[in-house]
């Protein structure tokens, strides 16, 4: 049963317009959520966070708004860029046992086309 | 970059023969995990430690052991390989137990294929 979900499996967009990726999420007991970025062949980097008391962070061009009401959470790429290519990774964090964990969703690939 | 290096980087394998997977840092970090990136599936923990010989289950265990006699390695051993255990396997360490985008690396990754 996922507790973290990336019901789209891909998205393309044009350079220069908007990207956004959706997440959603079923445990309200995550505290936070992150976003990876991967390109083929080579390890998950860390792209942008936010906490659970927040609702919206923004670092350059990416943005991620929280709706915890919701259990929704997006990613905000503008204006995109054809180096955003990749596979992203919406991540949430939980702490079980004492020790925390983050469990991951499926992934979207983001194609942004020249 | 973080300094994380798995090894091997590509191997193919046979159905029933053990395979064991290095991680290797040089960043003195105390927590380390290993994932498990499929299809359809995202990354799973397989395993994680925290601390030399100390080390615990993660949400997909089975069929795998891990091993941590040195703060900079940490191994995943499958014991008898499986075609379900066909992967991509990713090393991630941590300096805190509390993991946020700063606090967590990946290492580039391991492609096995078990035939």
């Amino acid at each position: 049963d996922q507790q973290v979900k990336q019901n789209s499996p891909s998205l393309s967009v044009q350079e220069g317009r908007i990207s956004i990726l959706n997440c959603d999420y079923t445990n309200s007991m995550f505290d936070y959520f992150l976003w990876y970025k991967k390109y083929p062949a080579e390890g998950p980097t860390f792209l942008i966070s936010i906490s659970s008391i927040k609702d919206k962070n923004e670092d350059g061009r990416f943005t991620v708004f929280l709706n915890k009401s919701a259990k929704h959470l997006s990613l905000h790429i503008v204006p995109s860029q054809p180096g955003d290519s990749a596979v992203y990774f919406c991540a949430a964090r939980a702490t079980q046992g004492g020790s925390e964990k983050l469990v991951f969703g499926k992934g979207m690939k983001l194609t942004v086309n020249p | 970059d973080a300094g994380i290096t798995q090894s091997p980087r590509h191997k193919v394998t046979e159905t029933g023969t053990p395979v064991t997977l290095r991680c290797h840092q040089t960043e003195n970090h105390r927590y380390m995990y290993w994932y498990r990136q499929d299809p359809g599936h995202g990354l799973r923990l397989i395993h994680y430690s925290y601390g030399v010989k100390d080390t615990d289950k993660g949400e997909v265990s089975d069929g795998y052991s891990v091993s941590r006699s040195k703060t900079e390695d940490f191994l995943l051993t499958l014991e008898s390989a499986t075609s379900s255990q066909t992967s991509v396997y990713f090393c991630a360490i941590s300096e805190s137990m509390r993991l946020s985008g700063n606090t967590i690396y990946f290492g580039e990754g391991s492609w096995l294929t078990v035939v």
